[in-house]
């Protein structure tokens, strides 16, 4: 069975600095897939960025970036010079491999300060 | 550009009553799914539809059923409402499973549903 992990409490972050969050997951298959995505008080969900388990470098997009540690099997999600749109909830996600099913984590809340 | 569009925004029950969530994607995505969201839970998916013509449970179908009637449509059926149905539910769509995919699920704007 696939598990997601994330424990972080609410964070602060200044505007403009960058704040890291952390996705733990566990898996059998070699072969999977991990997304982040955004939702803000609004309520829908966005995707950011997403990392292949096969995949040699880290993802990018933008201003956010994925510290993929395969052996500790986890995903972080770095977002670089916090803007104060980025205040919202942000999960974790796995595909594993054979379906396209996403298991999420709980979700880390961000709050961008000015 | 509609993407995933779910009716209604908003809806109240009463217990015991039925209801059908409606969700339609515009992407000619293959697959559909069903989530809920609860208060420090994440998103858990309740069905999901592989391809047209298929339904699978996810990991909490108990008091839902599901449709697809064709491949733009996904419907969510709850038919005797509980208090413990009391969440948001979100519709997705994505493209058909394959190896090395790296293409997102979309989730249309979700329906709040409240079950007194």
């Amino acid at each position: 069975a696939q598990k997601i992990t994330q424990t972080q409490p609410g964070m602060f972050v200044q505007e403009k600095e960058a704040v890291t969050l952390d996705c733990t997951y566990d898996t059998s298959d070699p072969s999977y897939g991990l997304f982040w995505y955004k939702q803000p008080s609004s309520g829908e969900m966005i995707f950011l960025i997403y990392q292949g388990s096969y995949d040699q470098q880290n993802a990018t997009e933008g201003r956010y970036s994925l510290n993929f540690q395969k052996a500790r099997k986890s995903a972080n999600l770095v977002i670089s010079a916090s803007q104060l749109g980025d205040s919202a909830m942000y999960f974790c996600a796995m595909r594993a491999a054979g379906n396209n099913r996403l298991a999420f984590g709980k979700g880390n809340q961000v709050v961008v300060i000015p | 550009n509609a993407g995933v569009t779910q009716t209604p925004k908003f809806q109240v029950l009463k217990t015991g009553q039925s209801m059908t969530l409606q969700c339609a994607q515009d992407m000619n995505h293959n697959s559909m799914y069903w989530y809920r969201q609860d208060p420090g839970m994440g998103l858990r998916l309740i069905y999901y539809s592989a391809s047209e013509g298929t339904t699978d449970k996810g990991e909490v179908p108990n008091g839902y059923n599901v449709s697809r009637l064709n491949k733009r449509e996904f419907s969510l059926r709850l038919e005797s409402a509980a208090p413990s149905q009391t969440s948001v539910y979100f519709c997705a769509s994505s493209e058909g499973w394959s190896p090395y995919s790296n293409q997102p699920q979309h989730f249309g704007d979700g329906t709040r549903l409240s079950i007194l």
